[in-house]
């Protein structure tokens, strides 16, 4: 099975940061890395693909990066809807596996 | 607009069994992979089970094959999940998701609670 190793693992910054996720595959993935956000009691939400690419309707202060075993989500300048759990996701092959997620927090 | 709601979560005594229920809309259903993604209380996201469009491929992951089985209703537009021989580690958040032509999930559903304890 293919590794997802996020760090860190709990982030604190405020309104108005630029902060960046790091996300580490075991093993090569290409760029099949996907990014979710995900609120306490909510849906997942899908935020890119195929590790650049922004889903529809998701602002473009976030940004993904990278290809083979290392990879970074960007958001530019941290908005108070933005706190939330981050978990990056390879599906280059079976078992899909997620990482451990990345809480960002109000500092 | 895609909507996935998930239904038939409970508290369960170990070794039970236990159907959940996924109802699609706001899409053409009868043609996207569709997955159950579980998380446990205080880990990450874990994808269980996907099935292809038209029902005939199903793939697990190896920690619950051969007690989860995926299946899917095209004509009600509706995913299942039957759980036997139900653990304490199944105890989880059980999520639906849709799948983009390749594997990532582009819409979620908010999830049903499965409590496995005696």
């Amino acid at each position: 099975d293919i590794q997802m190793t996020q760090s860190p693992s709990t982030l604190s910054a405020s309104i108005g940061d630029r902060v960046t996720i790091t996300c580490r595959a075991s093993q090569g993935i290409s760029n099949w890395l996907a990014w979710y956000q995900q609120k306490p009691g909510k849906a997942p939400k899908s935020l890119i693909y195929v590790a650049s690419s922004l889903q529809s309707g998701v602002p473009s202060r976030f940004s993904g990066s990278g290809s083979g075993t290392d990879f970074t989500l960007t958001i530019s300048c941290l908005q108070p809807e933005d706190f939330a759990t981050y978990y990056c996701q390879q599906y280059d092959s079976y078992p899909i596996t997620f990482g451990q997620g990345t809480r960002l927090e109000i500092k | 607009e895609v909507q996935l709601v998930e239904s038939g979560g409970g508290l369960v005594q170990p070794g039970g069994s236990l159907r959940l229920s996924c109802a699609a809309s706001g899409f053409t259903y009868s043609t996207y992979w569709m997955s159950w993604v579980r998380r446990a209380p205080g880990k990450g996201l874990e994808w269980v089970a996907n099935i292809n469009p038209d029902g005939t491929q199903k793939k697990y992951v190896d920690s619950v094959r051969g007690r989860l089985t995926i299946s899917r209703d095209n004509a009600k537009n509706s995913l299942s999940l039957q759980i036997n021989s139900l653990r304490v580690e199944d105890t989880a958040v059980y999520f639906c998701a849709r799948q983009t032509s390749r594997d990532a999930f582009d819409f979620w559903g908010q999830g049903t609670v499965v409590t496995v304890s005696s």
